[in-house]
């Protein structure tokens, strides 16, 4: 059985460029979490959906994040315009009904704004 | 909202010794508290997990504790070995909400040979 699949795992971008990060959740789970790492800020959870619903988007730092789960294969984080603070890893992870609170995560997306 | 601290940052231990590493929490109501283990450059990955109606779970070398009065739960591994060395979060479900969780801010366990 496949993992969290996120794409791209690398982008490297120029300030001011729109960035879409892309995640297709375990099959089955209907909760998906977008998190950011960094070094000085640690895990921080952006935003997540409960059957393709978003429920809490406390976490987006900006109006330039945004998220949207269109079907339950499929989420996409966009940053727009890109700025260098936004330099990160972008982890996305899912959870079943049976056991929501158990997370599974995505290799991740490492993305420098340059 | 919940709150995760996580002690110590850092922890060397040589190889075949234990290490410890303890997390408090605030939300008395926080039911789930599970550990990941991230290695350098990958994903964090769950290794246990522990909820509220248990006070301690193995599994082969590592070991979790929970002291909800005290509102803390700590991570046990025995006999280190060089593949143990990672980065260990601990985290709590925050918010009221079964599926949010907060983490802790991670300890990079280093055990040398």
């Amino acid at each position: 059985d496949a993992g969290v699949i996120q794409s791209p795992r690398h982008e490297v971008t120029e300030m001011g460029q729109e960035v879409t990060l892309r995640c297709k959740p375990i099959s089955g789970h209907n909760s998906l979490f977008w998190y950011r790492q960094t070094m000085m800020r640690g895990l921080e959870l952006l935003i997540y959906f409960n059957n393709n619903v978003p429920i809490d988007d406390s976490g987006m730092p900006e109006d330039r994040f945004s998220a949207k789960m269109p079907n339950a294969s499929f989420s996409t984080l966009k940053i727009q315009p890109s700025e260098p603070r936004d330099s990160a890893v972008y982890f996305c992870a899912s959870s079943a009904t049976s056991q929501p609170d158990t997370q599974y995560f995505g290799p991740g997306t490492r993305l420098t704004v340059l | 909202g919940e709150n995760v601290e996580q002690h110590p940052s850092t922890l060397s231990v040589q190889e075949g010794d234990s290490a410890v590493i303890k997390c408090t929490y605030s939300d008395s109501a926080s039911n789930y508290f599970p550990w990941y283990k991230q290695e350098l450059g990958k994903r964090p990955q769950l290794i246990i997990d522990i909820r509220s109606n248990v006070g301690e779970k193995k599994d082969q070398r590592i070991a979790v504790t929970l002291n909800k009065t005290a509102k803390h739960f700590s991570l046990h591994i025995t006999e280190t070995q060089p593949e143990d060395s990672a980065v260990y979060f601990c985290a709590a479900t925050s918010g009221g909400s079964a599926r949010q969780l907060t983490f802790g801010s991670g300890t990079q366990l280093t055990v040398l040979p």
